[in-house]
């Protein structure tokens, strides 16, 4: 059957470090794969796109990479702050593309310490 | 300038009524979702229209029904509640290339 897995329900680190979140996949070939962060109470907000034939992309201080091999992304926030702690979800699309027809992991809550 | 709308933010309503959710977006897209977010958090994909017309319908009850009156526009009226509707309910829109906007959702509660 078709998954997407995000393996760390939570994930807490020190300010300044970097933050490393996974996202996997099973039975889909999805031309792309998005990560967005969600706060509480709020809807989530989009942060990266990453197409199948792109390895890398990166946003300031995020990077997400994407092996389709190993149907895997990472997701990295470098010298991390406690505003970035929020919970971070990653989505794939099911049907090549076209319509935005996403499947979403159930979220990393990321805790940033000061 | 709010992006995507949504109305009501809160909704505690009884089981068996009939009750609405609406949505607007100002961004000009063309197409437009409605998800829900269970306790567990989990976010799943109920609908979609592109420009007024039906382009997904996952597994949904049908006592769930999306209306389209125009582009900017995509409401929710959902029949006969149950307890298991309760749930935080998000609109979007789909921008270019492929980013999704949501809105800040609503919080049904079905007593």
């Amino acid at each position: 059957s078709q998954k997407i897995e995000q393996n760390s329900e939570a994930l807490n680190i020190q300010e300044g470090k970097t933050a490393t979140l996974t996202c996997n996949y099973t039975n889909y070939s999805p031309a792309y794969l998005q990560w967005y962060r969600q706060d509480p109470g709020r809807g989530p907000v989009f942060l990266l796109l990453i197409r199948e034939n792109e390895k890398e992309k990166r946003k300031e201080r995020l990077k997400v990479t994407f092996d389709t091999t190993l149907k895997q992304s990472l997701f990295h926030i470098t010298a991390s702050q406690p505003a970035d702690s929020a919970t971070y979800l990653c989505a794939l699309d099911r049907d090549g593309g076209s319509q935005g027809n996403l499947i979403f992991g159930k979220g990393t809550k990321l805790s940033v310490k000061p | 300038d709010t992006a995507v709308s949504q109305t009501p933010k809160y909704l505690v309503t009884q089981m068996g009524n009939d009750k609405s959710i609406k949505c607007e977006q100002n961004l000009g897209h063309d197409t437009m979702y409605w998800y829900k977010q269970d306790s567990k958090k989990f976010l799943k994909i109920m609908f979609s229209y592109n420009n007024k017309e039906l382009i997904i319908n996952e597994t949904v009850p049908n006592r769930f029904s999306p209306k389209s009156p125009d582009k900017a526009h995509l409401n929710l009226h959902i029949n006969s509640l149950e307890l298991g509707d309760s749930a935080v309910y998000f609109c979007a829109s789909r921008g270019d290339p492929l980013e999704q906007f949501f809105g800040p959702g609503t919080r049904l509660t079905v007593l």
